[in-house]
Parts: structure tokens; sequence; C-alpha cells
């Protein structure tokens, strides 16, 4: 199994619904972090959380929402889901205990087409 | 804050010449630099990272990268492109004035010709 899972791996969702994109991890990591990636751009931080009771804003968190119910879950909402929307998503995490220069560990993503 | 730039989106090489990506970052303090590699329908695996240390630092499949301060540049490199290299690779940045968050480059695809 993997370390990082992401479900659904592929959702078609219509303009205007909510949906949430969940994470799982048994790595026993402490810090979570949600990713959109889009061609050209790279990956952009949407949210993070360092700790359970610890939720931080990235650089594109309109349009989104987080919840992080243990410390092995990580969910990502999208209120009312827009085309531009449409990207592949990543949950990653990280082990402060590492030190801060530990990497991240990325699940396999979820692909998701708002129509 | 911190940001990186990758110099080419996308790379083409010959099956056995030099692989070569570009990555300059900026940051007010010192960094720790990592590379990543996504292939096709996978989530990011790390290839290599500098914390402190040793500048030339190696990473899996014969892949490494120097760190150059005074350039800001932490350029990929491998001597001898296999076809499973091709991928994308990002580079990456954090800091402890980022609160230690990662950021990305956009990304470079690597295409490798028989």
């Amino acid at each position: 199994d993997a370390d990082v899972t992401q479900t659904p791996r592929n959702r078609i969702t219509k303009t205007g619904k909510r949906i949430m994109l969940e994470c799982s991890q048994t790595k026993g990591h402490d810090r979570m972090y949600w990713y959109r990636q889009d061609p050209g751009l790279g990956l952009r931080l949407i949210y993070y959380s360092f700790d359970v009771k610890d939720i931080n804003k990235g650089e594109i968190s309109d349009g989104y929402s987080v919840s992080r119910q243990a410390q092995a879950k990580f969910s990502l909402s999208l209120e009312s889901a827009i085309p531009n929307q449409t990207a592949l998503y990543f949950c990653a995490t990280s082990d402060s205990g590492k030190g801060m220069n530990t990497e991240a560990f990325f699940g396999q993503g979820t692909r998701l087409t708002v129509v | 804050a911190q940001s990186v730039t990758q110099l080419g989106s996308h790379v083409s090489v010959s099956e056995g010449a030099l692989v070569l990506l570009r990555c300059n970052y900026s940051s007010s303090v010192p960094p720790y630099l990592f590379w990543y590699v996504q292939y096709p329908n996978q989530g990011l695996q790390l290839l290599l990272k500098y914390t402190t240390g040793a500048t030339l630092v190696k990473g899996i499949n014969g892949f490494e990268a120097e760190f150059k301060k005074s350039e800001t540049s932490f350029h990929l490199t491998k001597p001898s492109a296999h076809m499973s290299d091709a991928a994308e690779y990002f580079c990456a940045v954090s800091a402890h004035t980022g609160g230690f968050k990662t950021i990305f480059g956009a990304g470079t695809r690597l295409f490798v010709k028989a």
C-alpha cells in the first residue's frame, strides 16, 4: 500500500458542485500539504498544516478549504467548483522531527475536471 | 520569500548524452534545495537535496547537482542520459523565513531520443 493515499484518483464534476478530495498517510508525519499542478506552472501550494491544530493558507487558497481530521488525514474541499479549478491535485507529507530540511512525500495525485 | 526559476520548460537530449537541467533560486537566507522527478501518472519523488555542507550532492539514478551560492544556482546533471530518464523534473526551495514551505519551480520536461 502507498504511504500517502489520495482518493479519488480521478473525478469529473459540474460547475457549482461541492467536492472533497481526501488524503491519508501511514508515514506518521506531522506535516501535510495540498498542491495543485498546472502545465507550465509547476506545483502551487494551496494549504498546509504543521499539526492537527495548525492550518495555513498557501499561495492560492481562494476557493478552497481544508480540514485536518487527524494527524493522518487531510482533506481538501472545493466549496463551489469552477472550470479553472481543473487540475492535478497532490497531497504531500513531511516530518519536522527530522529537521527542517526534510523532503516531502507525495501521493499519486487526483485528476479533477470541472465541466 | 523564496522563489525558483527553471530555465527551459522542455529539454531534449540523445541517449548517452549529458543531461543538464537548470535551476536558479532566490532566498534571503540560506536555502534548502531539492530536485524531484515525476514520471507519467505518478506523484513526485525526491532525486536529491542540498542542506548544508558539501555543495556537490549526489542523488539516485546517477544524477547530481551542485549548489553555487555566488550564482544562486542548483543545476541538475547526469553524464549519460538513459531512455528511462524521460520525465518531468522540478527544482524546489524551502527556508525558515518561509515557514519551511516548499516552493516549486515550473518544471522541465526531459525528452530522451534513441
